[in-house]
């Protein structure tokens, strides 16, 4: 048990709705990761966060966006979903700094139809 | 920009052959390294890590060296077992650019599906 919290574990949505997936770091992280992982692009960084703050970007789409509350969970929006938003999502957390590993949640499975 | 490639498999093995997985990198400035593994239907966990060159990560009966001379970070086992098939991941994470540390996110490859038959 890595400690850290996704959830829905699946989520099945049509194209053109708004869904939110929330994660629960590590106890004591301050850094919140979000990936996608598909089959044909591999695990691609979306955002980061640290410690309510916006800390890097990676390749995140205009119809994402994603934040980190004063309790340090941290939601991800992908609004306009379209049929190639469909992936596994994970969130992972940190305490911070290159030399942390990060610990990864379980992943949400999200199927747009 | 920062890249990893590694061997995408699948590999097939039969249970106590010897193991070795490629990873290559292209970074700016001295990164950390790491092998991360995915089983099925979880989220990937640490399996080992390198933060400076010649340092070698070990856990769980596997290794892997970090070499700046070739720019790899190859992942070996002696003998695998069954238990060992899952999906590995070679990363790296590049110097942060932030004060009062944050790391920029992981860079992976695209992961390599290790098969160990009996």
């Amino acid at each position: 048990d890595s400690g850290v919290t996704q959830t829905p574990k699946h989520l099945i949505t049509a194209t053109g709705q708004r869904v939110t997936l929330r994660c629960s770091p590590r106890s004591g992280d301050l850094s919140v990761y979000w990936y996608q992982q598909s089959l044909d692009q591999g695990l691609q960084f979306l955002i980061q966060y640290y410690n309510g703050e916006e800390r890097a970007k990676g390749n995140i789409l205009e119809r994402f966006s994603a934040q980190q509350f004063p309790d340090l969970h941290s939601e991800l929006n992908l609004s306009s979903l379209e049929l190639g938003d469909s992936a596994l999502y994970f969130c992972a957390s940190s305490v911070g700094g290159r030399h942390s590993p990060l610990h990864f949640g379980n992943g949400t499975r999200l199927t747009v139809t | 920009g920062d890249s990893v490639t590694q061997m995408e498999g699948p590999v097939t093995l039969s249970e106590e052959a010897f193991l070795t997985i490629n990873c290559t990198y292209t970074a700016t400035g001295y990164p950390s390294l790491f092998w991360y593994v995915q089983y099925p239907g979880e989220g990937l966990q640490l399996l080992l890590k390198a933060t400076k060159a010649d340092d070698k990560g070990s856990n769980k009966g596997f290794e892997a060296t970090y070499r700046k001379e070739t720019t790899s970070f190859h992942l070996e086992k002696g003998s695998v077992q069954v238990s060992d098939s899952a999906v590995y991941f070679c990363a790296l994470s590049a110097p942060t650019t932030y004060s009062g540390g944050g790391a920029d996110g992981l860079t992976f490859g695209k992961g390599t599906h290790l098969i160990i038959q009996p």
